[in-house]
């Protein structure tokens, strides 16, 4: 089973509310990573978590903050967004973080912030 | 450091013709891997094919194959008897998270006409 699910699909939040996205996966995997990505571009790495530590932060702002409470669960939660946050947001796991995993992705959370 | 470079932003196939998606890509580190990922309009990244640096064949899954050429630095995508379903952005992309690394190209559209 190479499925990597994500809730909600879709989420429409003001700039003042607190929202979280949620990821999960059964593969076993040990690496878990967020990513954004604008329409029509390439995405972008947020986080990434190996063996449950946050290893990799790409200078992300504070108001996002992910969360890995377990090998399974990764979350990212949502404070005070910006109008230009609005994108789709995608997790993806793979077994480790060397060069020769491919990474699995979700089905992804369309974010829109009003 | 990485760069991946897809200089087709659109391409048409007609129905159960081959296509050869580019890719070309710069990278510093002696090891490393090339991916291939299919997204349609729903959002969810899909992983095709995969071809290690030290592979001496070329990579094949299915209707995919990768056409690598190290000495050029191009794993270009081969996608044959194309289907109706095979219109999406598709993505070259190469990882090496434990160093912080997640790089995609800019991405190719393709359209399959029937």
């Amino acid at each position: 089973d190479t499925e990597v699910t994500q809730t909600p699909k879709h989420l429409v939040m003001g700039m003042t509310n607190k929202k979280s996205l949620k990821c999960e996966q059964h593969m076993g995997h040990r690496a878990m990573y967020w990513y954004k990505q604008k329409a029509k571009k390439p995405p972008e790495l947020m986080f990434v978590y190996s063996y449950e530590k946050l290893s990799i932060n790409e200078s992300v702002p504070s108001r996002f903050s992910p969360e890995c409470p377990n090998s399974s669960l990764l979350n990212l939660h949502l404070h005070a967004l910006q109008p230009e946050d609005s994108a789709l947001y995608l997790c993806a796991s793979s077994p480790g973080v060397a060069w020769v995993y491919e990474q699995y992705f979700g089905p992804g959370t369309r974010l829109t912030v009003t | 450091a990485q760069k991946i470079t897809q200089t087709q932003p659109g391409m048409f196939v007609q129905e159960k013709e081959a296509v050869t998606l580019d890719c070309t890509y710069d990278t510093s580190d002696p090891s490393y891997g090339l991916f291939w990922y299919k997204q349609p309009s729903s959002g969810e990244m899909i992983f095709l094919i995969y071809q290690g640096s030290y592979d001496q064949q070329n990579a094949t899954e299915g209707r995919y194959s990768l056409n690598f050429q190290k000495a050029r630095k191009s794993a270009n995508l081969v996608i044959s008897a194309s289907q109706l379903g095979d219109s999406a952005m598709y993505f070259c992309a190469t990882f090496n998270t434990n160093a912080g690394k997640s790089t995609f190209g800019d991405g190719t559209t393709l359209t399959v006409k029937p």
